[in-house]
């Protein structure tokens, strides 16, 4: 099984920041990953796939980059709204598997 | 635009069968373009793939499951399901249906539904 592992596991932040995230898959997975984010009580909300594609209607404060087996998720000028939990997941091969998640904290 | 809904009940005891249905509100599930796939998040944890099902009936299943998991689709209903058995108390979380492009990833989810496991 490929191992996804995200860190940090937790981020404090403020209004107006620019955070980045990683995510380490434990073999190489090419490009196929996919960021989501997630809010209390809410489904996952699909953000990037290809590893740098942008999902339709996602405000391109989002971006992604990386290949093989190391990913970032960046996401520049932190508004509330983006105070959410994270998560990678890869599809490369099965089982897909996801990363921990990093909750992104306002500060 | 695709609106995928779960339902089953929302308690079941302990060595019970869990069974779930996700209905598709498109005719998206009557193409072999897509799989449609089962995530759970047991409370305050992380996602966990369950598997998948395509729409011919393939299924690719999470070895830790294997054992106790069936799929099932039926196209003329839109809808695909999930049945778990011998539930534990470690089966309560909140099950979601996703559908999933051919070797993509997760491009659209239900809103989840919350099962617990108890007596």
């Amino acid at each position: 099984d490929i191992q996804m592992t995200q860190s940090p596991s937790s981020l404090s932040a403020s209004v107006g920041d620019r955070v980045t995230i990683t995510c380490r898959a434990s073999h190489g997975i090419s490009k196929s990953l996919a960021w989501f984010q997630q809010k209390p009580g809410k489904a996952p909300k699909s953000l990037i796939f290809g590893a740098s594609t942008l999902q339709s209607g996602v405000p391109s404060k989002f971006s992604g980059s990386g290949s093989g087996t190391d990913f970032t998720l960046t996401i520049s000028s932190l508004q509330p709204e983006d105070f959410a939990t994270y998560y990678c997941q890869q599809y490369y091969s099965y089982p897909i598997t996801f990363g921990q998640g990093t909750r992104l904290e306002i500060k | 635009q695709l609106q995928l809904q779960e339902s089953g009940p929302g308690l079941v005891k302990p060595s019970e069968t869990l069974s779930l249905t996700c209905t598709v509100s498109d005719d998206s599930i009557n193409t072999y373009n897509y799989y449609w796939g089962w995530i759970r998040q047991p409370p305050g944890k992380g996602l966990e793939w369950i598997g998948d099902i395509s729409s011919s009936g393939t299924t690719y299943y999470n070895a830790s499951l294997t054992s106790r998991l069936s799929m099932s689709v039926d196209t003329s209903k839109k809808q695909f399901s999930l049945n778990l058995s011998s539930v534990t108390a470690a089966d309560t979380a909140v099950y979601y249906c996703a559908r999933r492009p051919r070797a993509s990833y997760f491009d659209s989810w239900g809103q989840g539904i919350l099962v617990t496991v108890s007596s």
